[in-house]
């Protein structure tokens, strides 16, 4: 079974605060994204990452970075949180099939920015 | 440019009941896959389906059944003698051939509530 696991399942933190949001795969997956779920908008894109060390920009990457250190972790980091990221983090990986591969989730990191 | 439309925001169904729920895509690719996944109140994505654009055959799994017809660039879901546990929210997405590292396109998801 695929299993994605991230660090938190709630987080309460405060505007200005440093977050990190971990991510953690154990089937040995190339590719890991990570997406925020908003109501009425969907899953969108922050940012993926196809090898260690290689990152790209999603479709709203503002306010955030990652970082792949090794390959079955991935990070997202609001360096500043602000109100406006209130929202569900999903993580996901998948193997390096390109587009026909599916993605596994984890179970989600509920952030509240305060 | 891409995108994955599902224009039923919420559906209430009693249980046994079928329903189903719509997911219309666009994409300028003649290669793409398609994918519907489950969110149950736990928040962890349940994958259900993959479906490649040249394969229009109908899936069924149990109560669960597909319908893909690119004609209408539609990918329904249907759920037969709906259960209370299928209350969730469902989201359709779309990855394309060119998308590096299978990018998904989700729509904006649909939460079916199935009362008893």
């Amino acid at each position: 079974d695929v299993k994605v696991t991230q660090s938190s399942r709630y987080l309460v933190k405060r505007t200005g605060e440093k977050v990190f949001l971990e991510c953690v795969q154990d089937m040995d997956h190339e590719n890991m994204f990570w997406y925020r779920q908003d109501p009425g908008l969907g899953l969108r894109l922050i940012y993926f990452s196809y090898d260690v060390k290689m990152k790209e920009k999603g479709d709203i990457p503002e306010g955030y970075s990652v970082s792949r250190e090794k390959k079955e972790r991935f990070s997202l980091i609001l360096e500043s949180a602000s109100t406006n990221q209130t929202s569900m983090y999903l993580c996901a990986s998948s193997p390096n099939g390109g587009t026909r591969e599916t993605q596994y989730f984890g179970p989600g990191t509920r952030l509240l920015v305060l | 440019a891409q995108k994955v439309t599902q224009a039923q925001t919420e559906i209430s169904v009693v249980e046994k009941e079928d329903v189903t729920l719509d997911c219309v895509y666009e994409t300028r690719d003649t290669t793409y896959y398609l994918f519907w996944y489950k969110q149950p109140p736990s928040g962890e994505l349940v994958f259900l389906i993959r479906r490649n654009s040249f394969d229009e055959q109908n899936e069924i799994s149990g109560r669960y059944s597909w319908n893909f017809q690119k004609s209408t660039s539609s990918f329904n879901f249907t759920i037969t003698a709906s259960q209370v546990v299928d209350s969730a929210v469902y989201f359709c997405a779309l990855s394309e051939v060119y998308n590096q590292g299978g990018k998904l396109i989700f729509g904006q998801g649909t939460e079916l509530s199935v009362k008893p």
